[in-house]
């Protein structure tokens, strides 16, 4: 079975700093792996996705990811923070039916 | 844009209600989900449905039941509301192809609390 695992809970970041949050998966097959974001009372949105090809992924709203099977890992990056992106992002994990197993999240502040 | 709409925001159920949550999305997918989401814990999926009048059980889904009657609409159902399931509920829908993983695209949530 699946499982995700995103090891920061909280994240506080500078605005204008870099942010990377951090996500490991384990799955048998090749992953199909997701990153949404929750802002504050509101349903997911994707901020981007990877099922094959190209091993760096860019998403909406200035963020990429990383694909590293070696690590198991697929980490968001965004270069410059904006206060806007203080949320909490959840890593994903998918398999060849379409369920999704999620991370636990990790909660983004952004301090002036 | 893909909408997926859920009948409530926010809810407040006693304990021993029957409880319906509704889920309605405009796009003709195939795949629905419902999915609790707790602190801590992310989302566990409760129920999915590839199709009309089919469903699976997820993770977690003693306490809940569902009903999918039109292609369109995905209900949760709690037959005897308890404080335990006071969360936020989330519903989402994706398309569905052999051999091809679709992103889900999600309502706004409806918190449920139970007293």
């Amino acid at each position: 079975a699946q499982s995700v695992t995103q090891p920061d809970i909280h994240i506080t970041v500078s605005e204008g700093a870099s942010l990377e949050l951090r996500c490991n998966y384990s799955y048998g097959a090749t992953p199909y792996l997701f990153w949404y974001v929750q802002s504050p009372g509101q349903g997911l949105q994707l901020l981007l996705k990877y099922f094959s090809g190209d091993t760096l992924v860019q998403g909406i709203k200035g963020f990429e990811a990383e694909f590293k099977r070696s690590q198991s890992s697929f980490n968001l990056r965004k270069p410059s923070v904006h206060w806007s992106d203080a949320a909490e992002y959840f890593c994903a994990v998918g398999d060849s039916w379409g369920k999704l197993q999620f991370g636990a999240g990790t909660q983004v502040v952004v301090t002036p | 844009d893909v909408k997926v709409t859920q009948s409530s925001r926010y809810l407040v159920k006693r304990t021993g209600e029957k409880v319906f949550l509704e889920c309605v999305q405009d796009m003709d997918h195939e795949n629905m989900f419902w999915y609790r989401q707790d602190p801590g814990l992310g989302l566990r999926l409760i129920y999915f449905s590839y199709d009309v009048k089919m469903k699976e059980k997820g993770d977690i889904p003693e306490g809940y039941s569902v009903s999918r009657e039109k292609k369109e609409r995905f209900s949760l159902i709690l037959e005897s509301a308890s404080t335990n399931q006071t969360s936020m509920y989330l519903c989402a829908s994706s398309t569905s192809r052999r051999g091809a993983v679709y992103e889900q695209y999600f309502g706004p949530g409806t918190r449920l609390t139970v007293t």
